[in-house]
């Protein structure tokens, strides 16, 4: 299995902030990597896939970029609803493997 | 209304068996796949398996083979995650979750389930 790993594990940010996660792959998965956002009792929701593109409805302040082993995941200025738990997911092979998490906190 | 709704909650002994589901709507339901994801209380997200209703080829995580059946019926458009022996390690919530794109196994899930708990406890 490709094993994903983000960073950091948590962060605690103001509004308006930059805030930016990283995801690492074990070996490359050329651009074959989604973002998802989670809040609490609720199912997970796709924010960002093959990288860099926006799933339909989610705000421009998401955005993504990398390829090969090292991804990105930014959020240009934080809001308060974007206080959420937010994973990485490769689909490059079959395990689809995630990330652990990255828990955002608004300050 | 694309969508896909999971059975509800559920409580059960360890050792008992339990099928869970899930029935999609509003789309073509033979052509895409359908995936189960597993996460633990206060957990990450982990994928279990992933079937194609069409003609029910099934491919498992191997940390989920052998652990869990997945299968289909398309006659009512519905996915089930099965246990033969639960366990209470298999305490978590269940999604249920489609590709964007048809025909696609390897690909970002766009839509998904409400989830369903499964509780076990003597």
């Amino acid at each position: 299995d490709i094993q994903m790993t983000q960073s950091p594990s948590s962060l605690s940010a103001s509004v308006g902030d930059r805030v930016i996660i990283t995801c690492r792959a074990s070996q490359t998965i050329s651009s074959f990597l989604n973002w998802y956002q989670q809040k609490p009792g609720k199912a997970p929701n796709l924010l960002i896939y093959a990288a860099s593109s926006l799933q339909r409805g989610v705000p421009s302040r998401f955005s993504g970029s990398g390829s090969g082993t090292d991804f990105t995941l930014t959020i240009s200025s934080l809001q308060v609803e974007d206080s959420a738990t937010y994973y990485c997911q490769q689909s490059y092979n079959t395990p689809g493997t995630f990330g652990q998490g990255t828990k955002v906190e608004i300050k | 209304e694309v969508q896909l709704v999971q059975s509800g909650a559920e409580v059960k002994k360890p050792g008992e068996s339990l099928k869970i589901s899930c029935q999609g709507s509003g789309y073509s339901f033979t052509t895409y796949w359908i995936a189960w994801v597993r996460q633990m209380p206060g957990k990450g997200l982990e994928w279990m398996g992933i079937i194609y209703p069409g003609d029910s080829d099934t491919r498992y995580s191997p940390s989920f083979q052998g652990q869990v059946t997945i299968s289909a019926d398309k006659s009512i458009n519905t996915v089930y995650l099965q246990w033969s022996s639960l366990k209470v390690s298999d305490i978590a919530m269940y999604y249920c979750a489609r590709p964007k794109q048809q025909l696609v196994r390897d690909d970002a899930f766009d839509l998904w389930g409400q989830g369903t708990m499964v509780t076990v406890s003597s």
